[in-house]
């Protein structure tokens, strides 16, 4: 049982190029959740999608897109990388239950130099 | 002030102690609080997950939760090497989802 996969696991990236983070669940979860982590500062929540056809805003959403292709994939893109998007990049993923746990992939390392 | 206050360390103690990780917040509307566990270069796994005030014990691991005080704790008895990781605390209400900083724990042997 795989959980949440995240791909790629490494990317280096030039300022102004652009990429697409995916992300996919196999636990039939309804909630998908793209977050960063940066030193000293946690997780922080960049875009969330509820269910199927929906997405929003988190804490830290400039710069990013999200799309909910279906409900096992969210991908995360970065439309113009600058280097404050440096970053360990975490999917998760969760019951529509507003209590649940989430569950997180092994995150994407990104370095835009 | 941040909604979520961990102490970062790093801790470092001998193999066989106990260890204590603890959390402060200041939003009381949080209802539901966890703990994870991150090695490095992989993702948070979760470890505990409690609602209520009180302990809750799993193996080595006992979770606290003072409501009251918008404190939390998470407990390691006989400390083991494999349990030097990132510990991240969370705390949840609805969609509003919440974590600290991390503290890194290191168990020599």
């Amino acid at each position: 049982n795989a959980g949440v996969t995240q791909t790629p696991k490494f990317q280096v990236l030039k300022t102004g190029q652009s990429m697409t983070l995916q992300c996919a669940q196999d636990m039939n979860h309804n909630s998908m959740y793209w977050y960063r982590q940066d030193p000293g500062m946690g997780l922080r929540l960049i875009y969330y999608s509820a269910s199927e056809g929906t997405t929003d805003k988190g804490e830290v959403p400039n710069g990013y897109n999200v799309s909910r292709l279906n409900k096992r994939e969210f991908s995360l893109r970065l439309e113009s990388a600058a280097p404050s998007q440096t970053s360990v990049y975490f999917c998760a993923s969760g019951t529509d239950r507003g209590n649940s746990p989430l569950h997180f992939g092994n995150g994407t390392r990104l370095t835009v130099t | 002030q941040k909604e979520v206050e961990q102490d970062p360390g790093p801790l470092s103690v001998p193999e066989g102690a106990i260890v204590s990780l603890n959390c402060t917040y200041s939003n009381s509307a949080f209802q539901y609080f966890m703990w994870y566990r991150q090695y490095s270069r992989k993702g948070p796994e979760l470890l505990m997950y409690t609602y209520s005030s009180g302990n809750k014990e799993d193996g080595r691991f006992t979770a606290q939760v003072d409501k009251s005080s918008k404190y939390i704790s998470l407990f390691i008895r006989d400390s083991q090497p494999s349990d030097s990781a990132t510990y991240l605390c969370a705390m949840r209400w609805n969609n509003d989802m919440r974590f600290g900083a991390g503290t890194r724990l290191t168990v020599k042997p």
